[in-house]
């Protein structure tokens, strides 16, 4: 089993709609939780944190259930700069070598259409 | 701030020899680096993590003597690619976490290079 799972996708949605992602993670002593964006061969960037009592950024919510280790993020009113691949990324930190270590899922990849 | 850059972006050689690949904190630094590979269609994978003035810690799988990591300063990480071949030829991102940052989860990336052997 892959230590953090996503739906590959593609998503394929019109301006403005509403598109959910969601992300499994299997080691349930992770610590941290985020989603970040990738543009076609640039850089991941950090989109926002996911909190256990959830958070909104924009049109961007997240949210987070640690008893079914589920992460996901919910983008309203799409928007054509909106389209890239949202990687769903854990950390467990153990401490010493394992430090910091952020673990990623595959991405999903989201396309928003006119 | 919080910028790092990775130079070159873009190599191509020949199957045998060598690539050096630099990750530098400009406007910060950084005790800790995480060097990444992604394959075309695929996720990051961590290859190992570099702190500074120490040797790296290799993910299981990634050869340390063929992807060799040093981190002489807290602002310069470099990963040398020995004897490449076309297998090797993939996505290199690096990543670094700020050593005076609260917030010590969050990792920033460079912008990657591509590494092509032929």
């Amino acid at each position: 089993r892959k230590e953090v799972e996503q739906d590959p996708g593609p998503f394929n949605v019109p301006e403005g709609a509403t598109v959910a992602f969601n992300c499994t993670y299997s080691n349930s002593a992770s610590q941290s939780f985020f989603w970040y964006r990738q543009d076609c061969r640039k850089e991941p960037k950090l989109l926002m944190s996911v909190y256990s009592s959830g958070n909104e950024d924009g049109r961007f919510t997240a949210q987070l259930n640690r008893a079914s280790q589920y992460i996901s993020l919910l983008i309203r009113d799409s928007k054509l700069s909106d389209s890239a691949t949202y990687l769903c990324v854990v950390n467990f930190d153990a401490g010493g070598t394992s430090y910091g270590k952020l673990t990623f899922g595959q991405g999903t990849i989201l396309t928003v259409h006119p | 701030g919080a910028v790092v850059s990775q130079h070159p972006s873009r190599v191509i050689c020949k199957s045998g020899t060598s690539v050096k690949i630099e990750c530098r904190s400009l406007d910060f630094q950084a005790t800790t680096m995480f060097w990444y590979r992604q394959f075309p269609k695929q996720s990051l994978m961590l290859m190992a993590t570099s702190n500074e003035g120490s040797k790296a810690t290799y993910e299981q799988g990634v050869e340390k003597d063929k992807f060799l990591i040093n981190h002489a300063s807290l602002t310069l990480s470099t990963l040398t690619v020995t004897s490449a071949h076309p297998e090797d030829s993939s996505f290199y991102i690096c990543s670094a976490r700020d050593r005076g940052q609260s917030s010590y989860n969050e990792q920033f990336f460079g912008p990657g290079t591509r590494l092509t052997v032929l």
